[in-house]
């Protein structure tokens, strides 16, 4: 079957760094993304990587390991408002986004 | 402001009722998609449509319905409602083709199913 794994909670200081990990088994594989949800919101699109490595976008940035189905999320500079759960998911051989239950981050002052 | 809207926002509904979830895109996207969101689950495909007038099966498509008359709007209906479809629904859609073809949501509708 498919699945994606994240962790379901954690927490980090106002100013600090966070990884969020993501490993995933899929069948077939055409891109990771990550996606932020606040409480009570939709979910919006953060980043997508298809090729190994570093994606960088502000102070976030988004890590593929393909051979390893692997991923991770890194937040600099943390702020209040990113307290948020954020969603990681991987396109499938068919196209469709495999979701995983997502990392609800509480950020402290 | 371009967007999705979806109607209702929230809804309760007795058992047994034949209920219509509302969704409507103006950013002129060939694919469309309904989720459903339940706690410590990922997000679920019922159902989607990759353009107008065709539509296919998600992983939990039993008991929901879809129709893609035109671009803009895909509703969803559940026929006769169940407790187990008691959720927050969220309307989805993106430009289609390959590529990061990034899936823009809408505010979702929260059912609750008695």
């Amino acid at each position: 079957g498919q699945n994606i794994d994240q962790p379901t909670e954690m927490t980090a200081t106002e100013g600090a760094i966070v990884q969020i990990n993501c490993t995933y088994q899929t069948s077939g594989f055409n891109g990771l993304f990550w996606y932020q949800q606040h409480a009570g919101e939709a979910p919006t699109f953060l980043s997508y990587n298809v090729l190994d490595g570093l994606e960088e976008k502000g102070r976030f940035s988004s890590f593929l390991s393909r051979s390893k189905g692997y991923s991770y999320l890194l937040l600099k500079e943390l702020q209040m408002k990113d307290s948020a759960s954020y969603l990681c998911a991987v396109k499938d051989s068919n196209y469709q986004l495999i979701w995983g239950a997502g990392t609800k981050l509480i950020i402290k002052p | 402001i371009a967007g999705i809207t979806q109607a209702p926002t929230s809804q309760i509904l007795a058992a047994g009722r034949r209920m219509t979830l509302r969704c409507t895109q103006d950013m002129r996207h060939n694919a469309m998609y309904w989720y459903r969101q339940d706690l410590g689950l990922g997000l679920r495909l019922i159902h989607y449509s990759n353009t107008a007038g065709t539509t296919g099966k998600g992983e939990v498509p039993d008991g929901y319905s879809v129709s893609r008359a035109n671009t803009d709007d895909f509703p969803l209906t559940l026929a006769s409602a169940v407790p187990s479809q008691t959720s927050v629904y969220f309307c989805a859609s993106s430009e289609g083709g390959s590529g990061v073809d990034e899936q823009y949501f809408g505010p979702g509708t929260r059912l609750t199913v008695t």
